[in-house]
Order: C-alpha cells, then sequence, then structure tokens
C-alpha cells in the first residue's frame, strides 16, 4: 500500500488567497483525521471522519476553516481567506482499527502565508 | 480532563547509553497508550502501543514502554540509543469526549550525541 498520500507537500501563498490541501487515505481505512503542527501549539485535532461523515470538528479554529470527504478515498481541508497565523504543518492521518484508533499519518503539507 | 504530559520537551543522550522518555496521562476510560516518532520533515509513525494484557509492550527499533496504572505512566525507553534515533517523540492517549479521540503530548525531542 501506498500509505496516506497529500498534495501538496509545500505550499506557499499570500494572505488573503484560498488554498485547499488533499489527502488520500489508506484504502479500507474508514476513519480520517487532519491535523495542524506548529511550534508554538504542537499537534493539534482539527476534524475527524468516519466513513465520510465528520463526526468531531470542535478543533477546526474558525469558519475560514472548511473540511470536505466526498468519498472514501479523498478529503480536502480549505482554507479562506488564509493569513499568516494559518502557516503550519496539516497533517491527514487514517484509521482503520475502531478499538485502539491507531493511526497511520501522511508526510505532511508545509503551508507558509505571507 | 483527558491529558498526556510528556516530561522535558528536549533529551540528549550520548550513543549507546540508556534513553529515557517520560510521558503521564489522565483518562476517565480504560486507556489505550502509544508512542509515536517523527523524524525531521516526515509524518509521525506508530513505535508500540498499548491496549490491554501485558503492560510492557515492545515496539520497534528496540523501544519498549511499561503501563503502570498506580503510576498513570507509559515511559519510553531503550537501552543503548543509535544516532538514528535522533527524532521527536510523542506519547498519545485514546480517550472518550463523546467520541473517541486521540490526545497527543508535546512531544520530546531526543539528541543523540557521539
Amino acid at each position: 500500500d501506498a500509505g496516506v498520500i497529500q498534495s501538496p507537500r509545500h505550499e506557499v501563498t499570500e494572505m488573503g488567497q484560498e488554498v485547499t490541501l488533499r489527502c488520500k487515505p489508506i484504502s479500507g481505512h474508514d476513519y480520517l483525521f487532519w491535523y495542524r503542527q506548529t511550534m508554538m501549539r504542537g499537534l493539534e485535532l482539527l476534524i475527524y471522519f468516519n466513513n465520510n461523515v465528520p463526526i468531531d470538528d470542535s478543533g477546526m479554529p474558525e469558519d475560514r476553516f472548511s473540511a470536505k470527504m466526498p468519498n472514501a478515498s479523498f478529503s480536502t481541508l480549505k482554507i479562506q481567506p488564509s493569513e499568516p497565523r494559518d502557516s503550519a504543518v496539516y497533517f491527514c492521518a487514517s484509521s482503520r482499527d475502531r478499538r485502539t484508533y491507531e493511526q497511520y499519518f501522511g508526510p505532511g503539507t508545509r503551508l507558509t502565508v505571507t | 480532563a483527558q491529558s498526556v504530559t510528556q516530561l522535558g520537551s528536549h533529551v540528549s543522550v550520548s550513543e549507546g547509553a540508556l534513553v529515557l522518555l517520560r510521558c503521564n496521562y489522565s483518562s476517565s476510560v480504560p486507556p489505550y497508550l502509544f508512542w509515536y516518532v517523527q523524524y525531521p520533515n516526515q509524518g509521525l509513525q506508530l513505535l508500540l502501543k498499548y491496549t490491554t494484557g501485558a503492560t510492557l509492550v515492545k515496539g520497534i527499533n528496540g523501544f519498549e514502554a511499561e503501563f503502570k496504572k498506580s503510576e498513570t505512566s507509559f515511559h519510553l525507553t531503550k537501552p543503548s540509543a543509535h544516532m538514528s534515533d535522533a527524532a521527536e517523540y510523542f506519547c498519545a492517549v485514546r480517550t472518550y469526549t463523546g467520541g473517541f479521540k486521540t490526545i497527543f503530548g508535546a512531544g520530546t525531542r531526543l539528541f543523540v550525541k557521539a
């Protein structure tokens, strides 16, 4: 299996622009998680899906952030408009195990908003 | 509230020395505990996990951890550090807040000196 795939790996954009991050989970995994990692706040869970349905979005910072999972093999995290404080590494992870929630992480997208 | 505390944001050891990374948790449900490792510019990778049964858990790359309920601890050890162990290590707990989630600690960066 190719593992969790994220694109792009790096994104540099100007403040006010829309940013879309993409994720393909491991086939057969029905849980998908979006995290944000920064030096100041560490690893934060933004939202997670089960069977393509958002279960908990309490970590989404504000209305500028939105996430979708139109099918079992694709999810997006969108920021509009982007701000410099959104600069971070965004990770997608997936899980099959309903009992332990052992997660498999993608390589991350490093977002820089200037 | 459920939480994970990693003692020491940075740990430095000499090559060949014992590695000890400390983790304490709190959980309102029977804890499932994890250690993940993150190498530079990569996503997190599972090192080991405790669910039930034997409290001493062995993982990849010679690491092991012991679940001590009385101390609410899950410290990570390796008898002999190798240069390739230099990375950031995250302790995590599966917890329940109206739905199961994984809470990650702030991370401990391990430096290995030659």
